[in-house]
């Protein structure tokens, strides 16, 4: 079973900031947390991923909670193309990922 | 560096074939993985692999057999095809700490 929770939906405004919330309260201690992003029926995309710290790259900033509970992923300038369902995921044992239901992100004009 | 390359790209077959999905990486990782998406789901692992010899069981492994004879190929068999392995199959490749790198999927339909 996933062990992360995602709302099933958000909208966004083209050029807004797109704020994906995620919570994965029974994370273990050296769990990372990892997010996808997967474009109508094309394989899924690898954004970013940490395990303590926040953490920037070129395309997010993934902010997790000191008490590691929770975690948002943040698309600072949302654009059409940035349509997709994203997904949280708990990396566990095994480099394996589990993957969960995702959040549609619809970013409109 | 073509990445994760997935043969075929559609496939239909009869129900009771059998047939094999090939994954290929030109990465050197050493993780390599399978998943299933139905429609309007998300992903489900059916089988995975740590490195060329190594492979065990996801979430889903009844019907299929993998096998890891190289770090480069996971092939995916599927024994005796249904209608309920209807579906679109990704592979994925990952080196340890980084992301994975998911191939361009497999659209099977069992009729």
């Amino acid at each position: 079973d996933a062990k992360t929770t995602q709302p099933p939906s958000m909208d966004c405004a083209e050029g807004r900031a797109a704020n994906l919330p995620c919570n994965h309260s029974t994370i273990s201690g050296n769990e990372y947390v990892y997010w996808y992003r997967q474009i109508h029926s094309q394989g899924p995309q690898y954004i970013i991923h940490g395990l303590k710290n926040n953490e920037t790259n070129e395309m997010a900033s993934l902010i997790i909670t000191e008490d590691r509970k929770s975690s948002t992923l943040i698309l600072p300038h949302a654009t059409l193309r940035d349509t997709a369902v994203y997904y949280c995921i708990v990396r566990v044992g095994g480099n394996k990922l589990v993957f969960g239901a995702g959040t549609i992100l619809r970013v409109k004009s | 560096n073509a990445g994760v390359t997935q043969t075929p790209k559609f496939q239909v077959l009869k129900t009771g074939q059998s047939m094999t999905l090939q994954c290929a990486q030109d990465m050197n990782h050493e993780y390599m993985s399978w998943y299933r998406q139905d429609p309007g789901m998300g992903l489900r692992l059916i089988h995975y692999s740590v490195g060329a010899g190594i492979t065990d069981q996801g979430e889903v492994p009844n019907g299929y057999n993998v096998s890891r004879s190289t770090t480069e190929d996971f092939p995916l068999r599927l024994l005796s095809a249904a209608p309920s392995q209807t579906s679109v199959y990704f592979c994925a490749s990952s080196q340890t700490g980084h992301g994975y790198t998911f191939g361009s999927g497999t659209r099977l339909t069992v009729v």
